[in-house]
């Protein structure tokens, strides 16, 4: 079975700042998908990047960037220029290709500092 | 931008009620998932559903638990008899292919609350 793994219960930033969130998984399969997921106070489940396993290059989207070493089964999330608005809980997730179930990882809550 | 939408946004029930969670789907998507968190935990899977029949189910999702598409928008979970351990928030999500590739959309939860 899939495991997501984030080691880091909470990070701690300054706003402006870079803070960089550690994930890593464990499959078997070679084709799959990796996301990070934010949840605000608001509780809503929010889509921040997604990387495809087959891609070498690192996905980006604005501030957003990971850092996806498929060897190691790693799957980083940095995150640049803090903003308070960064200030949530971040969810790893991984699904194999044709798959229809998401696995989590327990989350790492950003505390972003004025 | 579509939105998955779910209501309630909080309902609180008693032990050993039924209780049944909504949701409406983004209209032109063909997959359906629902989700719980229990407070401080994983966020983890309960069921997909597709072409009006469940594909796939975890093992939390026992007998108490059933899933319907009533009619062409709604989206419905119903807990028969609730326990505490069902408290928890619910998210509901719609992907357009079901391969996942492009992660899902979730809806803004319900969190429910068994007294």
């Amino acid at each position: 079975a899939q495991t997501v793994t984030q080691s880091q219960p909470e990070m701690s930033v300054q706003e402006a700042e870079t803070v960089t969130l550690s994930c890593t998984y464990d499959t078997s399969e070679s084709d799959y998908y990796l996301f990070w997921y934010k949840q605000p106070p608001s509780r809503q489940m929010i889509l921040v990047i997604r990387q495809e396993a087959y891609k070498q290059q690192n996905a980006t989207e604005n501030r957003f960037s990971v850092n996806f070493q498929k060897a190691a089964k790693s799957f980083s999330l940095k995150i640049s220029d803090s903003q308070l608005g960064d200030a949530a809980m971040y969810f790893c997730a991984y699904i194999k290709a044709a798959g229809n179930k998401l696995t989590f990882g327990g989350g790492t809550r950003v505390l972003v500092k004025p | 931008e579509p939105e998955v939408t779910q209501t309630p946004s909080h309902q609180v029930t008693q032990m050993g009620q039924e209780v049944i969670l909504r949701c409406v789907p983004i209209s032109n998507h063909l997959y359906f998932y629902w989700y719980r968190q229990i407070l401080g935990q994983k966020v983890e899977f309960l069921v997909s559903f597709y072409n009006n029949e469940i594909s796939e189910k975890s093992e939390i999702f026992d007998d108490q638990f059933s899933v319907e598409r009533p009619d062409g928008s709604n989206f419905t979970l119903k807990i028969r008899s609730t326990k505490l351990e069902d408290s928890a928030m619910y998210f509901c999500a719609s992907s357009l292919t079901g391969k996942g590739e492009y992660g899902y959309t979730f809806g803004s939860g319900t969190r429910l609350t068994v007294v």
